[in-house]
Order: structure tokens, then sequence, then C-alpha cells
């Protein structure tokens, strides 16, 4: 089964810029979904199709997707970006399925 | 503005069957290129895809659960559902429907989430 590996946690200061990395096998070659979720809530789209941004979400957050690694980028990093982050795909390959990732907490300093 | 709701009970047995149901309003569950999807997060963990369906009936299952899930639609409420049989501790969870965008797209909109605890 695919597996899509997260690191557990980042740190970051405000203002500074967070890097979320998402690690799968030739996960260049799908689209990767990115999705924010705080506590008592329901996770929220940030960034679709390897680099998409749904309406409403800031420029500050950015996607890209090559190789073995896909990457959430957030920029200019505020206290309300501390939060978890997963990575998303639709496993082709052998069963038809979406697969999370681990997920990353984020925490801003 | 596209919303969704869980509906079903909190509390299930051990080796019973968990039903949710998931109301859509402010759109069509009949809209073509959508998908309808049920996700589930065990307390304190990461967040597990279980299904999706289209409005025609096609579905799509975690593998992981396949045996155990069935997921239907109702096209005249506008609604889809959820059925999870032989249930342990192990399926204690936060369940979330959402609307995916086509079938390898993202999760769109989201409803609440309803926690299910399975005790006896």
């Amino acid at each position: 089964s695919y597996v899509l590996t997260q690191p557990p946690s980042v740190s970051v200061a405000p203002g500074k810029t967070a890097r979320i990395t998402c690690g799968g096998n030739n996960i260049g070659s799908k689209s990767v979904h990115w999705y924010q979720q705080k506590p008592g809530q329901a996770p929220v789209l940030v960034i679709y199709y390897d680099s998409d941004r749904p309406s409403g979400i800031p420029e500050r957050f950015s996607g890209s997707n090559s190789g073995n690694t896909a990457t959430l980028t957030i920029s200019r990093v505020e206290a309300g970006d501390e939060a978890d982050y997963y990575c998303q795909v639709w496993d082709s390959s052998s069963d038809h399925r979406a697969v999370f990732g681990t997920g990353t907490k984020v925490t801003v300093l | 503005q596209l919303q969704l709701q869980e509906s079903g009970p909190g509390l299930v047995k051990p080796s019973e069957t968990l039903s949710l149901t998931c109301t859509v309003s402010g759109g069509s569950i009949s809209s073509s290129s959508y998908y309808w999807g049920w996700i589930r997060q065990p307390p304190g963990k990461g967040l597990e895809w279980i299904g999706s369906i289209y409005y025609s009936g096609s579905t799509y299952y975690n593998p992981s659960l396949k045996s155990r899930v069935t997921i239907s639609v109702d096209t005249s409420k506008n609604q889809f559902s959820l059925k999870l049989s032989s249930v342990t501790a192990a399926d204690t969870a936060v369940y979330y429907c959402a609307r995916q965008i086509a079938v390898a797209g993202p999760c769109d909109y989201w409803g609440q989430g309803t926690l299910v605890t399975v005790s006896s």
C-alpha cells in the first residue's frame, strides 16, 4: 500500500518560512493536496493539485511536488498558522483509494 | 454556500453496526464530477479515508475497511450514508463527511465531524 511520510513536527518563528515535506514513492507523478486542521475543527483545504490555492487561502501558502517529495511552504508565518497539516494523494497504482500523510504539527514560536 | 452535516448515534456497542448520514445543503448531491466521501480521525491521531461514492452509486473503499464498509446515496434526500459493521474500540473516532472534486481530487467541503464512541 502507498505510504506518505511527514515529519511529526515543525517549529518556526513568526515572520519566517515553514516548509512541510510529504514523502512518497514517485509522489511527483501524483497530484498532492494539503489540509490545515486546527484543534477541534474539520480540516480545511489549503493547496490542491500540487500548487493551486482555493479562494480565501492567503498567497503565503504555496506548494510544490517533484520526485519523491512534495512540499507545503508557509511564508511569513503568523500565529494563526499554528495547526496540523496533512498531505493527501489518490493512489491508483493497485487499489484505488485516497491516502493521507501522517500529519505535521506546526508550532509558531 | 455548500454545507455538509453528519448525523447518527454517538455511541455504538462493540460488534454492532455504526450508521451515519451526511446531509448536503446549498447544492445538489447529483452534481457531476463530485464524489462524496467519509473520512475518520481517532482521538489524537491522523486522518483515515474510509470511502467515496458518486451520485450514480459508484463507490471506492479503503481496502483495509472494505469488508466492513457500505456507503450509499439517496439523491431524493440529498444525503449519503456510511455503515461500518462489526465495530470495535479501534473504530472510535470523529467521522467526517466531505465533498471530493472528482475521484482523485481534493476534499473541498467538509462537515463539522461527529464523534462516535464504541463502548459497551
